[in-house]
């Protein structure tokens, strides 16, 4: 069992460009969540996701910032047209089952510096 | 508005030495809260959780309403605890709100 997995981890963008971050959830957790850590912050709740369902994306900036769960492959966030003030630490956790009770499992992160 | 307070960035202790990792929360209802650690270059990964009422590496911590605290405690501090540790508040849904974190130094 392998955990969480995201790449990359590290992802170097200029102005304007796309940013691509990717989460597999651990094997059977149908729960996906993505997580925003600015520097000097905590960590930020920006949307969590099921399979093929956006659940709750209050967490995450209207424009630009988009996610999915696709039944099949990983989960995807997308930032377009990124600006320096996306940089920042990204990670995903996932759980089976939905719920304040449920143990969120972490991935290793994304680190996106935007140039 | 919910909130997590961990007022130290950086916490440096000698080996031996008795840790304690503050956080406060604001929440009127019944929260639930986690300690999660990440040593270096590791991922973020569950300390423990008030519910358990569990000690884990020899860390403890406990709920108090009265205060809205959730201190992290250990007596004897060892080197392998040097660790960024964060606070973590959970509502009753699958939205965590952390806290900033506080860097742990272990002191030989």
């Amino acid at each position: 069992n392998a955990g969480v997995m995201q790449n990359p981890r590290h992802l170097v963008r200029r102005r304007g460009q796309e940013a691509r971050l990717r989460c597999s959830p651990v094997k059977g957790h149908s729960h996906v969540y993505w997580y925003r850590q600015l520097p000097e912050e905590g960590l930020k709740f920006m949307v969590y996701l099921q399979k093929e369902n956006i659940i709750d994306e209050s967490g995450m900036p209207k424009e630009r910032f988009s996610a999915e769960f696709p039944k099949e492959g990983p989960s995807i966030l997308r930032i377009q047209q990124v600006v320096r003030g996306d940089s920042a630490a990204y990670f995903c956790a996932s759980s089976p089952l939905q719920g304040s009770t449920d143990t969120q499992y972490f991935g290793p992160g994304t680190r996106l510096t935007v140039l | 508005a919910q909130r997590v307070t961990q007022p130290e960035k950086l916490l440096s202790v000698f080996k031996g030495a008795p840790v304690e990792l503050k956080c406060n929360y604001s929440y009127s209802g019944s929260p639930e809260l986690f300690w999660y650690v990440q040593y270096s270059r590791q991922r973020l990964q569950l300390l423990l959780r008030h519910i358990s009422r569990e000690s884990i590496k020899g860390f403890t911590a406990d709920l108090n309403k009265g205060e809205t605290s959730f201190h992290l405690k250990k007596p004897f501090a060892q080197e392998e605890d040097s660790a960024m540790y964060y606070c973590a508040l959970s509502t009753g849904t699958y939205k965590y709100i952390f806290g900033t974190g506080t860097r742990l130094k272990v002191l030989a």
